[in-house]
């Protein structure tokens, strides 16, 4: 069973809406929490990470941690057809540096 | 700057050929990793070796090698190709500990087919 799960999408949303991406995770010991945005052919980089529960924002970014729910959300406000990519989801599992990543929703953003 | 550096950007093999990805980065980053991409999977590690000297496996590690040549690169080697390995590679590196030892800068990944 893939430890990190996440909606493969794709998930569609007009411009200026918010966008609302989630990922579920079955290690309660994780510790800390990533997004990463891929765009088609690129490679993935960082958005954001949090650690604690609760929310935190960035710019048009909010990551949302709730470890008792074990699930982890990314909303992105006033979405551009910029935002068009794939967004991944990666967690720390364990005292290491290994992160296991989600399959990735892929967002369409329509003008 | 050029950060992540991967070599070969494409490459095509013949099942049972060897070949060797080469990853370069210049952030001064302890950690390095291998991922593979496939359609559906995300992002799996293969291996990684967290600071200059050691090796470790990841999550398929099966069919491949990889060496830590230094503190700036670290290859992985397909010894006999199979066309289970077509995929997108990507090398990433992080720095050891701390608040960045998760944050991975990726090079712009090499796309491996074998027939």
């Amino acid at each position: 069973q893939k430890e990190v799960e996440q909606n493969s999408g794709p998930l569609s949303v007009p411009e200026g809406a918010i966008a609302s991406l989630n990922c579920t995770y079955s290690d309660r010991g994780s510790q800390s929490f990533f997004w990463y945005r891929q765009y088609s052919g690129k490679s993935p980089e960082l958005i954001m990470f949090i650690y604690s529960n609760g929310d935190k924002e960035d710019g048009r970014f909010t990551a949302q941690l709730n470890k008792a729910s074990q699930y982890v959300s990314l909303l992105i406000r006033d979405s551009q057809p910029s935002d068009s990519a794939t967004y991944l989801c990666a967690v720390n599992h364990n005292a290491g540096n290994m992160l296991t990543f989600g399959g990735g929703t892929r967002l369409m953003v329509k003008p | 700057n050029a950060g992540v550096t991967q070599t070969p950007k494409f490459q095509v093999l013949k099942t049972g050929q060897s070949m060797t990805l080469q990853c370069a980065q210049d952030m001064n980053h302890n950690s390095m990793y291998w991922y593979r991409q496939d359609p559906g999977m995300g992002l799996r590690l293969i291996y990684y070796s967290a600071s200059e000297g050691t090796t470790d496996k990841g999550e398929v590690p099966n069919g491949y090698n990889v060496s830590r040549l230094n503190k700036r690169e670290f290859s992985l080697r397909l010894e006999s190709a199979a066309p289970s390995q077509t995929s997108v590679y990507f090398c990433a590196s992080s720095e050891a500990q701390g608040p960045g030892a998760n944050v991975l800068t990726f090079g712009a990944g090499s796309r491996l087919t074998v027939l």
